[in-house]
């Protein structure tokens, strides 16, 4: 299974965009890259994957690198409602549901 | 559309009781998986139901089980429940294995 490695923190001030790294060097060609987080005591939320391609939504943006061994997630304007935990995930390949969270990167958005 | 509902959302047990918990789908949702998380081991997984069959199966031992009825949704059962089980217990849905999942607010489980 591809690992992922992330910052265990980060501080980011409110309206400046939050850039989140991670790095997956083993992901495998058909391995996609997830992004989901949690704010205290909630459950994870959905935020953003993608395979090779650069992809936005209304959440954020995920920028992953050509040889896709690492990606960064963007959120373009941070509030004080983004501190949470972010996870980098590689969804493991013949287990589609299974998702492996790992430490995550606390993130904190100061006003 | 109703997100994922899992009930209850707090529950006290005493120490080799056993405890069932429910998880209700996104509605058109056929896949279901449950997740534990505690403060030392994180979010681990635990299974994932599609077409009221288990896929997918974590370490855990055999004192976890669940099931999924045929309008997909969850319950999870823990037998014989030791202190450790004490965790939050996450149940995620998505429309088809392999595809986005959503999780619910997740039922606290404390084992006295």
């Amino acid at each position: 299974d591809a690992k992922t490695t992330q910052p265990p923190s980060m501080d980011c001030a409110e309206g400046r965009a939050a850039n989140l790294p991670c790095n997956h060097s083993t992901i495998s060609g058909n391995e996609y890259v997830y992004w989901y987080r949690q704010i205290h005591s909630q459950g994870p939320q959905y935020i953003i994957h993608g395979l090779k391609n650069n992809e936005t939504n209304e959440m954020a943006s995920l920028i992953i690198t050509e040889d896709r061994k690492s990606s960064t997630l963007i959120l373009p304007h941070a509030t004080l409602r983004d501190t949470a935990v972010y996870y980098c995930i590689v969804r493991v390949e013949d287990s589609w549901g299974k998702l492996q969270f790992g430490a995550g990167t606390q993130v904190v958005v100061t006003p | 559309k109703a997100g994922v509902t899992q009930t209850p959302r707090y529950l006290i047990k005493t120490r080799g009781q056993q405890v069932t918990l429910s998880c209700s789908p996104i509605s058109g949702h056929r896949s279901v998986s449950w997740y534990q998380q505690t403060p030392g081991q994180g979010l681990q997984f635990l299974f994932e139901y599609f077409s009221e069959t288990q896929r997918n199966k974590g370490n855990f031992p055999g004192r976890f089980s669940g099931r999924q009825f045929s309008n997909s949704r969850s319950e999870m059962n823990v037998s014989t429940l030791e202190l450790g089980d004490s965790a939050l217990y996450l149940c995620a849905s998505s429309v088809e294995q392999g595809y986005e999942q959503y999780f619910g607010p997740g039922t606290r489980l404390t084992v006295t």
